[in-house]
């Protein structure tokens, strides 16, 4: 149990261009989707915490303009990077958690690595 | 803010030999995770710890929260090829946020 996909596994896309990412849970509802950020030989950094019909909370230092959001339904977020540019190349993962306490686990997707030419 | 201290950095051992990873809060821990990371790859679950003095195993694997809830620790025992990958501490931070450590390396030589 607690499977989290993500898709797609690896972009390549063109500067300027927007590409999206999505996250699902496969065999639980997720009331709380996260984005997190990683670059190679780092740890991971939180980008954004999202709730199901609410609008996501951003970390200090991520533009909520450029990395998009969306958590529709209790089993599918999207991250949307907008006019993407080489320093946005980097391994995102997804997590998420059915539970509502400040201590449930959270359960990661596979991570996608996108390259920004 | 919370900040976590794995060591070490990286770690090279033997198949077959046992091994301890080391995290270390700046402030009490409420909840602590650890999870495994093969590289471009996702984090696999491994345990999580909430109570000062708690320990939880899982096949050769056992992780242990000390009573002043500040440091944690994952053993491994006869260490094998599958164990190889970057293990890594996250704390909760509240309103379910997880703050991790910087990964301990660990390769595993036949």
């Amino acid at each position: 149990g607690a499977v989290v996909s993500q898709h797609p596994s690896r972009v390549i896309c063109k500067s300027g261009t927007s590409v999206k990412i999505e996250c699902r849970s496969l065999d639980f509802q997720a009331t709380t989707m996260f984005w997190y950020r990683q670059f190679p030989k780092q740890s991971l950094m939180l980008m954004a915490t999202s709730n199901e019909g609410s609008k996501a909370t951003y970390e200090q230092g991520v533009e909520k303009d450029k990395f998009l959001i969306n958590h529709a339904s209790l089993t599918l977020s999207t991250l949307t990077v907008t006019s993407a540019h080489p320093e946005d190349s980097s391994f995102y993962i997804c997590s998420a958690s059915s539970g509502v306490t400040s201590t449930d686990t959270q359960y990661f997707g596979p991570g996608t690595r996108l390259t920004v030419l | 803010s919370q900040e976590l201290e794995q060591s070490p950095q990286s770690l090279i051992v033997q198949e077959g030999k046992n091994l301890t990873i080391n995290c270390t809060s700046s402030k009490t821990l409420y909840g602590l995770y650890w999870y495994k990371q093969k590289y471009g790859e996702g984090l696999i679950f491994l345990m999580m710890l909430q109570k000062g003095g708690e320990e939880k195993s899982h096949e050769k694997i056992t992780a242990k929260l000390d009573e002043k809830k500040q440091q944690s620790s994952l053993h491994i025992t006869a260490s094998q090829p599958s164990h190889a990958g970057i293990y890594l501490c996250g704390a909760s931070q509240g309103a379910q946020k997880l703050v991790f450590g910087q990964g301990t390396r660990l390769t595993i030589n036949p």
